[in-house]
């Protein structure tokens, strides 16, 4: 079955911190995996792709075959951080997106 | 340029009417999704649209929901006689194809 896993509905670090978001995924074939992030108030937006392997606002992500995972790290967390992150899996020849049930993740002066 | 956009942005229905929401997907993008999002959830995949092809339907919860995109453009999901658990955010997405560009959403409440 294609499924999405954020464990943590909800992660609280401070300032300056290091903040990792995990994302797990179960799919059998060829993932493409998104990050998406919803601020208070807006749309969501893209965050990062896994095969952009580009770094945006200081977030990094790696897609592990072997654990299934794509983690999202920053290794100083901002207070404008703070926002609903969404992990997704592009699935199928319409690349329809599966979700997580997204973490919320606020970042503390 | 201009993004995704939705209308309404919210909508109060009464049990057992019906309802349309619409959707302006990014001029040229030839994908269009919509999604339903309850709260406290992901999203989840409800129709998908090449060009005014619907493609896939399957995520549809029931024949109550009906979605058309007759010119390849806008697109409107309706919903007939709703039900209480139709209350969610609706959200659309389109794309070149490639990554998909969010619309505010469609908060919809049926009382």
């Amino acid at each position: 079955a294609q499924r999405v896993t954020q464990p943590e509905k909800l992660l609280s670090v401070f300032k300056g911190a290091p903040v990792e978001l995990k994302c797990n995924y179960s799919y059998s074939g060829s993932p493409e995996l998104f990050w998406y992030v919803q601020y208070s108030r807006q749309r969501l937006q893209l965050l990062l792709r896994h095969i952009s392997r580009e770094s945006i606002k200081g977030f990094t992500a790696d897609l592990n075959k072997g654990e299934t995972s794509f983690h999202l790290k920053k290794p100083f967390a901002q207070e404008e951080d703070s926002a609903m992150y969404y992990c997704a899996l592009s699935a199928g020849n319409n690349r329809k997106l599966i979700w997580g049930l997204g973490t919320s993740l606020a970042v503390n002066p | 340029g201009a993004g995704v956009s939705q209308s309404p942005r919210y909508k109060v229905a009464k049990r057992g009417q019906d309802v349309a929401l619409r959707c302006d997907p990014i001029s040229g993008h030839v994908s269009l999704f919509w999604y339903q999002q309850a709260l406290g959830q992901g999203p989840e995949f409800l129709t998908y649209f090449q060009n005014e092809a619907q493609l896939d339907k399957s995520g549809l919860p029931s024949d109550r929901f009906f979605a058309e995109r007759p010119e390849g453009s806008v697109s409107t999901l309706k919903i007939q006689r709703t039900q209480q658990e139709d209350s969610a955010v609706y959200l659309c997405a389109s794309s070149p194809p490639g990554p998909q560009y969010f619309g505010p959403g469609t908060r919809l409440l049926v009382l």
